[in-house]
């Protein structure tokens, strides 16, 4: 069973490209967490998304930022129009459908971004 | 507002010296308490969770965490440190009252174990 895919590892974008970060979760997971951690600091929540719903965006900020996650495919979430304090570590994470509340999630290796 | 706290940025043990890696937080009513391990270059890794019941948690790799109510704490330990714990550790709380399952993660504290 794989664990929470994510692709790319690294990525590097000039201000003002945009930047598409892609997560698969755990096979049977439908629960997916986007979380951006800056250096030296901890896990900041970005968004809740089940398929084809988001459940939760009030760690988003309010332009350039949005998430998906389709019926089929990975969750994406894109950063638009990237500025340099946009460089972080993005990690996803999931859980299974029904446990959410006092089930450990799982987490991807993140997707470093890098704006140069 | 809902927060987590880890007071120390670095922890220094020895190898085979018991550690402790500190957490507090602040939550309304009981709340769900993780701790994940962050290797360099790497995801977050899941040790242990207090969801209820026992307040003494034990978890992966000989880690156990043990739950405070009345001090808000869950401080991470381990009776003997192994230069491989040698990572950086955070704290998380879930809300038991929220209608999402978001983690809200301490700053991380770098444990540093000496051989």
């Amino acid at each position: 069973n794989a664990g929470v895919m994510q692709n790319p590892r690294h990525l590097v974008r000039r201000r003002g490209q945009e930047a598409r970060l892609r997560c698969s979760p755990m096979k049977g997971h439908s629960h997916v967490y986007w979380y951006r951690q800056l250096p030296e600091e901890g896990l900041k929540f970005m968004v809740y998304l089940q398929k084809e719903n988001i459940i939760d965006e009030s760690g988003m900020p309010k332009e350039r930022f949005s998430a998906e996650f389709p019926k089929e495919g990975p969750s994406i979430l894109r950063i638009q129009q990237v500025v340099r304090g946009d460089s972080a570590a993005y990690f996803c994470a999931s859980s299974p459908p029904g446990g959410t509340m006092n089930t450990e999630a799982f987490f991807g290796q993140g997707t470093r971004l890098t704006v140069v | 507002a809902q927060s987590v706290a880890q007071p120390e940025d670095q922890v220094k043990v020895a190898e085979g010296n018991p550690l402790t890696v500190k957490c507090t937080y602040s939550v309304s009513g009981n709340p769900y308490l993780f701790w994940y391990v962050q290797y360099p270059n790497r995801g977050l890794q899941f040790l242990l969770k207090y969801i209820t019941g026992d307040n003494l948690v034990k978890g992966s790799y000989g880690f156990e965490a043990e739950f405070n109510k009345s001090q808000t704490s869950f401080h991470l330990k381990k009776p003997s440190a192994l230069v491989s714990d040698s990572a950086l550790y955070f704290c998380a709380v879930r809300d038991r009252n929220g209608n999402t399952g978001k983690l809200i993660f301490g700053q991380g504290t770098t444990l540093q174990v000496k051989p």
